[in-house]
């Protein structure tokens, strides 16, 4: 089966500064999204992105984040300063058409931030 | 965005039947997911429903869905040592928007 890749699996940074988690989407998707999941709390969703936009993006994406498709294949989600509370499970995420087709999760960066 | 939720805890012997339910805001979801959570891993699609079913039948799980109250369960029988984990439900919305709902952590007491 296809799999969303997501590197690296852990990430430890010091307060403050730049991280850039790196998800490879399953190859023929065009919906791709970024969620976290702080320790022991819901999925929360922080941004979509469909046909090189932003479609749609949660309060916690706020201007600290961004997301970029460099090339046909990558897809970022960078934090600009990060803070303590930015620890967290990220799940990147693809489908296809939507609609019925599966959302294909990748295993998660553990981002630890001190 | 929707508002899902779930109960959070669920605890239940092995071979007996565990019922999940969700509730959720949005009655424009089209189709509605339930992911599974193993402790430490990603989230594993389980099945998901059209919303203009009302049963959906896969092997020992079966989805119930109740359009008119927005609410949405997950049956598993025969419950097994290996079925505990946290379930999301998890509706998608007309503009393919996925939200998770709080997660059920499922306890099987062997």
């Amino acid at each position: 089966e296809p799999e969303v890749t997501q590197t690296p699996s852990h990430q430890v940074t010091q307060m403050g500064q730049e991280v850039i988690l790196r998800c490879v989407p399953i190859s023929n998707h065009l919906y791709f999204y970024w969620y976290r999941q702080i320790l022991g709390q819901k999925v929360e969703f922080l941004v979509s992105f469909y046909n090189n936009e932003i479609s749609e993006k949660s309060e916690i994406f706020d201007d600290q984040f961004s997301v970029e498709r460099p090339d046909g294949s990558n897809f970022t989600l960078k934090i600009r300063s990060t803070k303590l509370e930015d620890s967290a499970m990220y799940f990147c995420a693809s489908t296809g058409q939507g609609g019925g087709e599966k959302l294909f999760f990748g295993s998660g960066t553990q981002l630890s931030v001190l | 965005g929707e508002d899902v939720e779930q109960s959070l805890f669920l605890s239940v012997r092995e071979g007996d039947s565990s019922v999940i339910n969700c509730t959720y805001t949005d009655s424009s979801s089209t189709y509605l997911y339930w992911y599974k959570q193993e402790p430490g891993a990603g989230l594993q699609l389980l099945t998901y429903i059209f919303s203009n079913m009302d049963m959906k039948q896969d092997q020992r799980l079966t989805v119930l869905l109740n359009k008119k109250d927005k609410h949405l369960s997950l049956r598993i029988a025969d419950t097994q040592t290996g079925d505990s984990a946290i379930y999301f439900c998890a509706p998608q919305t007309a503009g393919n928007q996925f939200y998770f709902g709080t997660g059920t952590s499922l306890t099987v007491i062997p």
